[in-house]
Parts: structure tokens; sequence; C-alpha cells
């Protein structure tokens, strides 16, 4: 089992659509959770941290559910500009290390 | 501010050659990390230095892979001899380390090509 999974889409959706991604760890000691973003050919980059009580950037809505080891990531009103990989990290308890899943893809069509 | 400088951002040899990827972390970060993307493996972590001393490197593929820290502010990571399946984006990250699971922040990555 990997340690994080996500679905890799993609996920086609229409400019100003809600759309939701799912991923889970298989660590239950982990601590630290993110959400990156990773643009074609570009360098992933920090989209948000997730805390434990949820938390909300704007358009973008993160949630913890420790019981069921599951991290999620809503995004409201989609914009053609948040089309990119969306990649799901778990921290390594214990270590710096970042434990990455693979991604989910999402394309945003007007 | 300056995040993470990697160099070369593109590089293209011929299998057999010596190939050294450079990185310059965040200044006062103390956790240096080298990953590999492929298409197939997604990004995988190499290495990872805390106070410049390596702590994990059991993500190193073989041993033609060597990284180094000599300072807190550069790192290298080797590959002698290349081979046509290293062919990858090399990323390089830091954070603050303390063994606090912190975001790291990602330099714009060397694109390697093995011919």
């Amino acid at each position: 089992r990997k340690e994080v999974e996500q679905d890799p889409g993609p996920f086609n959706v229409p400019e100003g659509a809600t759309v939701a991604f799912n991923c889970t760890y298989s660590n239950s000691a982990s601590q630290s959770f993110f959400w990156y973003r990773q643009d074609c050919r570009k360098e992933p980059k920090l989209l948000m941290s997730v805390y434990s009580s949820g938390n909300e950037d704007g358009r973008f809505t993160a949630q913890l559910n420790r019981a069921s080891q599951y991290i999620s990531l809503l995004i409201r009103d989609s914009k053609l500009s948040d089309s990119a990989t969306y990649l799901c990290v778990v921290g390594d308890f214990g270590t710096d290390k970042l434990i990455f899943g693979t991604g989910t893809r999402l394309q945003v069509f007007p | 501010d300056a995040g993470v400088i990697q160099s070369p951002r593109h590089e293209v040899t011929e299998m057999g050659q010596e190939v050294t990827l450079r990185c310059k972390p965040i200044s006062g970060h103390n956790s240096l990390f080298w990953y590999r993307q492929t298409m197939m493996r997604g990004l995988e972590l190499l290495i990872y230095f805390n106070n410049n001393v390596p702590i994990d490197d059991s993500g190193m593929p073989e041993d033609r892979f060597s990284a180094k820290m000599p300072n807190a502010s550069f790192s290298t990571l080797k590959i002698q001899p290349s081979e046509p399946r290293d062919s990858a984006v090399y990323f390089c990250a830091s954070s603050p380390g303390l063994n606090s699971n912190q975001p790291q922040h990602f330099g714009d990555g060397t694109r390697l090509s093995i011919l």
C-alpha cells in the first residue's frame, strides 16, 4: 500500500464549478499535512497547510479526518488558472521528510 | 527574498558523462532535500541533509549517485557515470528543519536529459 494515495484524475470541470480531491495516508502517527500545487513543467509550490479543525483560504478549503486517515481539498468557483496537479503531502513522523502523493490533475475549461 | 536556487536549469549530455547538479538553499534553512521526478514514478526523495549532515540516503538509486553538502549554503548531486534512465527533473528543496515537518520550498529544478 502506498503511504499517500490520491486519485490521479484528470478531473475536467467547467469554470465556476466546485471540485473536491481526496487523499488517504497510511501512517496514523503523521502530524503534518499539506496540499501543494504543481503547474506543468514547474516546481511544486505550497498551496496550504491542513489543520485538524479544517481551514479555508479564499476559494480553497482543506479538511483532515484523523480517524479515517483522510485529507480533502475543496475548490469553489473554479478558475481557468486553477488547472494544475494537486499533490497531497504528509509529514513523516519524527523526521523532516515529507511524503508526496502522485498528484491529482485538474483541468478547468471555459 | 531569494528562494532555493538550482543550476543548471537544463542539462543535456551523453551517457557515461559525469553530471553535477547544484543547489543553494534558502538562507537559515537547516534541512535540504534532493528529489527526482518522472512521469512513471512521480516525485521521489533521493537524500536529505540536516545541518549539512546526510540523514537519509535510502532513496539514492545506486552507487552512481552521490550527494554532498560542504556548507550550509551549497549542495551538489552528482551522477557518474550517467545513463539514459537517469533522465528526469531533479528538484532541490529546503525547510527550516528541526524535525517539525515544516513545508518545503522547492527550486525551479534541473531538467536532465541523458542521450
